[in-house]
């Protein structure tokens, strides 16, 4: 069974950078195919999809945010690193990493989710 | 970028009747499609993808179709749980990975 959970700050400065840190089991980035996303969802909005890692390395991003977002892997814990910088008001979102299989990249399981708020 | 259009935004639908959800694509994806279904408070959930594979667990009354740029999921008797937001998401044409602005199913 494939679990994955989200954690960091749950308020962020205008300007800030967040991080944020998924912690998964049941699979490995020891096997070939495997991958982590994020996606974000503003309250009351539809889903954005923000950035992939996979397997290999090989890193992916929204073209939109691509200069605001870095994606990391640690293999030794099985967490996948988050970064978004400069952050602002409208990046107040609820933040999801998900597991995909191969480049058909649904999304099988998520996170629970974490709301981040930006504000002073 | 392949934009996704969802129609109708809300759908009113009685239990036990049929539900069908549209998702259009700007350009042709072949059956590079996912459907996801949210409840409110949680993390969306895979039903189909490749178009019409239903996702492991998923019940047989969800079904999807379509190629190209038109696609159906459909809901056939639907039950108290499945009332909820759904979303498509391709997977052709990324980056960037894209998601429609969802369809609310809504208990009529």
């Amino acid at each position: 069974q494939i679990t994955l959970k989200e954690s960091g700050p749950a308020l962020v400065k205008p300007t800030q950078t967040l991080t944020l840190t998924c912690t998964f089991s049941g699979f490995s980035f020891s096997a070939t195919g495997e991958g982590v996303g994020w996606i974000r969802q503003a309250p009351g909005k539809g889903l954005e999809w923000l950035a992939l890692i996979f397997w290999d390395g090989s890193k992916r991003y929204s073209p939109s945010l691509k200069s605001r977002l870095t994606v990391t892997r640690d293999t030794s814990k099985d967490q996948v690193v988050f970064t978004m910088t400069n952050m602002g008001p409208v990046d107040t979102a609820t933040y999801y990493c998900a597991h995909t299989f191969d480049i058909i990249v649904r999304f099988d399981s998520w996170g629970q989710g974490t709301l981040v708020t930006v504000s002073s | 970028e392949t934009v996704l259009t969802q129609s109708p935004a809300t759908l009113s639908v009685s239990p036990g009747e049929r539900a069908t959800l549209s998702c259009r694509a700007s350009q042709s994806i072949a059956n590079n499609l996912a459907w996801y279904q949210q409840q409110p408070g949680q993390a969306p959930r895979l039903l189909i993808y490749a178009a019409s594979t239903r996702a492991t667990g998923i019940p047989a009354r969800f079904s999807g179709s379509g190629s190209g740029t038109e696609f159906t999921l459909t809901i056939s008797s639907l039950q108290s749980e499945d009332f909820a937001v759904y979303y498509c998401q391709q997977y052709n044409n990324w980056p960037p990975i894209t998601f429609g602005q969802g369809t609310r199913l809504e208990i009529k």
